[in-house]
């Protein structure tokens, strides 16, 4: 099956805990997208790569690191300088404007 | 920088009813207008609208864009309880390629009680 694999669905991440959210894509597309969504909200932008081995900052980069070393996978790593990462993280491939998304991932700090 | 407006932002209504989704976008380089579908995880696409005046539809769905205004609006006719969701449109900036990056309103919620 085609598509983009988040994981895991749910985290639970201790204050002061860096923690890194996965996603993996067989759609061959070049770009993808992390987006964080809170509750009631619309998505917004925190990291993209439209290549492999570059990737821009978004709208909310700060406390959030990303990598692109392979075109299929682009973890997001949410660090400790992120003052509120309690949300919804959604991963994302865009071809000729239509985005793709995977199932999520809902990240508690506790 | 982009900007985009949805309103409103809660709407509650009984099945069979009508109702209008409306998106504003403020964009220097406007390429495509998304509407999208999250009922639970991920949004799930409903149209893109390139074109003025141009009425998109999928069963109870419609869509139509107006560039000049620069809005768009989604109906939803007889609505279902399973209509029930948050509702998200997203503008597309033109660039030439696929890899535009999307910037999306705050959604609609849409509550449909039987």
């Amino acid at each position: 099956d085609g598509g983009i694999t988040q994981s895991p669905k749910y985290l639970f991440r201790k204050e002061g805990q860096n923690v890194t959210l996965s996603c993996e894509q067989n759609l061959n597309h070049d770009a993808m997208y992390w987006y964080r969504q809170d509750p009631g909200q619309g998505l917004r932008l925190i990291y993209y790569s439209q290549i492999v081995n570059d990737f821009q900052k978004g709208d909310i980069a700060e406390g959030y690191s990303v990598s692109r070393e392979k075109k299929e996978s682009f973890p997001l790593t949410v660090t400790s300088a992120q003052k509120n990462p309690t949300a919804f993280y959604l991963c994302a491939t865009h071809s000729w404007g239509e985005a793709f998304f995977g199932q999520g991932t809902r990240l508690t700090v506790v | 920088e982009d900007k985009v407006v949805q309103s409103p932002l809660s709407l509650v209504v009984h099945e069979g009813d009508t109702v209008t989704l409306n998106c504003s976008y403020e964009v220097t380089n406007f390429r495509s207008l998304l509407w999208y579908k999250q009922e639970k995880k991920a949004p799930t696409f409903l149209f893109m609208l390139t074109s003025s005046g141009i009425e998109k539809k999928s069963g109870r769905l419609s869509s139509i864009l107006d560039k000049k205004e620069l809005f768009s609006i989604l109906n939803i006719t007889a609505t279902q309880t399973g209509d029930s969701a948050i509702y998200l449109c997203a503008e597309l900036p033109a660039g030439g390629t696929s890899y535009g990056k999307l910037t999306f309103g705050q959604g609609t919620i849409l509550t449909v009680h039987p």
